[in-house]
């Protein structure tokens, strides 16, 4: 079975700070990944994902993840946090053995301080 | 155009009761994904309806839980005999993908948060 690990549940930053929040996922096979952020109260809406291609993908709101299949991570970066940035981000696996099921890390929460 | 749309938004009921939560797809995904969010579990996958196909229905909790989705559209999540332990947010989530593996992006409702007293 598949599964994704992010590191840290809780991670905070300074304003104009680097985000960096890491995942890790275990597959046999190369997988699609993908990186939702969840604002308070409302639903997940997808941030970026890698399928095929260009390792480097660049999503929504200045953020951008690299996907390095010898470390199995796809760890989410972003140069300068704006407090805008402080919400839960889920990074997911589908693909490979799970199928069309997409599979979810724990979250990590971010809060941004001035 | 619209998104995925989930009622009632939040929903309080007595141990013991049975409850329907509700989920209106985005028109023409053929995907349609129910999970549950609970503090401190991270998303948990509950069933996932494909087309035509048989759905499945691997992370279902317990056979307390069932969902079905009429005409390919709306679906259903039907907990029965509540616990209080279900209390969680219920997300469902659609995607226009069609093939093998999921490489197209869930799009998500705003979930409906259950409350078992």
């Amino acid at each position: 079975a598949q599964s994704v690990t992010q590191l840290g549940s809780h991670v905070s930053v300074s304003e104009g700070a680097l985000v960096l929040l890491r995942c890790n996922y275990s597959s046999s096979v190369p997988p699609y990944l993908f990186w939702y952020v969840q604002y308070p109260n409302q639903g997940l809406q997808l941030l970026l994902k890698y399928t095929t291609g260009a390792t480097l993908v660049k999503g929504i709101n200045g953020f951008e993840a690299e996907f390095k299949k010898s470390e199995t991570s796809f760890h989410l970066t972003k140069p300068s946090a704006h407090m805008s940035d402080a919400a839960e981000y889920f990074c997911a696996v589908s693909g490979g053995a799970a199928g069309n099921k997409l599979t979810f890390g724990g979250g990590t929460r971010v809060l941004v301080k001035p | 155009g619209a998104g995925v749309s989930q009622s009632p938004s939040n929903k309080v009921t007595e141990k013991g009761k049975d409850v329907e939560l509700r989920c209106d797809p985005i028109s023409g995904h053929t995907a349609l994904y129910w999970y549950r969010q609970s503090l401190g579990q991270g998303l948990e996958f509950l069933i996932y309806f494909q087309g035509n196909s048989a759905p499945d229905k691997s992370g279902l909790p317990s056979d307390r839980f069932s969902a079905e989705r009429t005409g390919g559209s709306v679906s259903t999540l039907t907990i029965q005999r509540t616990q209080q332990e279900d209390s969680a947010v219920y997300l469902c989530a659609s995607s226009s993908n069609r093939g093998l593996a999921n490489n197209s992006p869930l799009h998500f409702g705003n979930g409906t948060r259950l409350t078992v007293t």
